[in-house]
């Protein structure tokens, strides 16, 4: 049971090139999240997936799109990268009891440098 | 900006010694959960509070929630070195355009010396 998988573990990008973190789970999960991590800041939510084929804004989507392409996978893209969005990138899945959401599942995340 | 506030944003302590860390919301909430981090790794869950609920326990852990003050507090007891990490608070909010999410604290970095 590999739980929630993100690629790459690792990228270094130029300003400008284009990427797409990866994100799968197997756990049957309705719920998927794209967090970012800054030292200091915690965690802060990029977008969220309720359900296959719904996707919604969390608190800092500017420069970023998703795609939620079934019910396992769910990527992040970045079309134009900047400095700013130099990060360490988490996916995470959950279960929804009654449309709140329980105990996430973390991947082991994905460090991006944009130069 | 961020629904959770962890408080203190550092803490040091002696192994043996109890450690504990507060979090403080904003709005309405159906639950809280409480996540460790060590080093470079993802996030693990360790508990979970319903807005019902005043008091919650798992092992060490203990686990309160004050909905009128809009507080929680996670009390970790007979603190280990292996217990070093960040811990952070989780909210879900209720009430329109709340979509069920989770929002995260800034978190707490608990040092513990043996």
């Amino acid at each position: 049971n590999a739980g929630v998988t993100q690629t790459p573990k690792f990228q270094v990008l130029k300003t400008g090139q284009s990427m797409t973190l990866q994100c799968a789970q197997d756990m049957n999960h309705n719920s998927m999240y794209w967090y970012r991590q800054d030292p200091g800041m915690g965690l802060r939510l990029i977008y969220y997936s309720a359900s296959e084929g719904t996707t919604d804004k969390g608190e800092v989507p500017n420069g970023y799109n998703v795609s939620r392409l079934n019910k396992r996978e769910f990527s992040l893209r970045l079309e134009s990268a900047a400095p700013s969005q130099t990060s360490v990138y988490f996916c995470a899945s959950s279960v929804r009891v009654r449309s709140f959401n329980e105990k996430l599942f973390f991947g082991s995340g994905t460090q991006l440098s944009v130069l | 900006s961020q629904q959770g506030e962890e408080d203190p944003q550092a803490l040091s302590i002696q192994e043996g010694e109890n450690a504990t860390m507060n979090c403080s919301y904003k709005t309405s909430i159906n639950n809280l959960q409480w996540y460790r981090q060590n080093s470079g790794r993802g996030l693990v869950h360790l508990i979970l509070i319903r807005s019902n609920e005043r008091e919650k326990h798992s092992g060490r852990l203990r686990v309160t929630l004050d909905t009128s003050k809009k507080s929680s507090s996670l009390l970790i007891t007979a603190s280990r070195a292996a217990d070093t990490a960040s811990y952070f608070c989780a909210t879900v909010a209720i009430g329109s355009g709340n979509t069920g999410k989770l929002i995260f604290g800034q978190g707490t970095t608990l040092q513990v010396k043996p």
